[in-house]
């Protein structure tokens, strides 16, 4: 099966930058993505980047893809303490199943 | 008004019990998904639908049985359940097959403890 990786924890002091590094080995996933899952909730789509893109920006987030490392990254610009939870990446493989391949997800823990 | 919902959110039940747990979308897409995940977090496809045909199943036990009564429903209904089986169930949907550019949207969730 597909093999997505990420780093399990991650904190940051309130007002500072987050990156949360993801690394996937199908280099035909034409789509990544990014999900939170808040403590006891579901998960939340918070963005997604065609694999032709190198960069996506969207108001404090900017996802970065590196295809050639098949690295995949996502910063949190001024992150808040509503920020802290669990985010996902998650690959869509051109070859074989329908569905996604998700990470082992990061915890972010924001420091007031 | 709710994309993706589930029913129930909290399930807890004896081992040997039989329950199922619905899953309703009314995004009028076509394809939905049931995903395990485990008490580390780690998300796992179980099923996927596509217009009431399954299209993918991966190394789930034969006693997990998914059942679509049209587009907008997929339970899964679980036999014989299993101390192994708890977890957080998740149902999503996606518009089609049409290959990663359809995202896909997840319900809350059923938290399944089973004793």
């Amino acid at each position: 099966g597909e093999d997505v990786e990420q780093s399990l924890f991650l904190s940051v002091r309130e007002g500072d930058s987050s990156v949360i590094n993801c690394t996937y080995t199908d280099s035909s996933s034409t789509y990544l993505y990014w999900y939170k899952q808040e403590p006891g909730a579901g998960l939340q789509l918070l963005t997604y980047i065609f694999s032709n893109m190198d960069m996506k920006q969207d108001q404090r987030l900017t996802v970065l893809l590196n295809k050639k490392d098949k690295h995949l990254s996502l910063r949190i610009a001024d992150t808040q303490t509503g920020d802290s939870a669990i985010y996902f990446c998650a690959e869509y493989p051109q070859t074989g199943a329908n569905n996604l391949f998700f990470g082992t997800g990061t915890r972010l823990t924001v420091i007031p | 008004d709710t994309a993706v919902s589930q029913t129930p959110k909290y399930l807890v039940t004896q081992m040997g019990n039989d329950k199922s747990i619905k899953c309703e979308q009314n995004l009028g897409h076509d394809t939905m998904y049931w995903y395990k995940q485990d008490s580390k977090k780690f998300l796992k496809i179980m099923f996927s639908y596509n217009n009431k045909e399954l299209i993918i199943n991966e190394t789930v036990p034969n006693r997990f049985s998914p059942k679509s009564p049209d587009k907008a429903h997929l339970n899964l209904h679980i036999n014989s359940l299993e101390l192994g089986d708890s977890a957080v169930y998740f149902c999503a949907s996606s518009p089609g097959l049409a290959g990663g550019q359809e995202t896909q949207y997840f319900g809350p969730g059923t938290r399944l403890l089973v004793l």
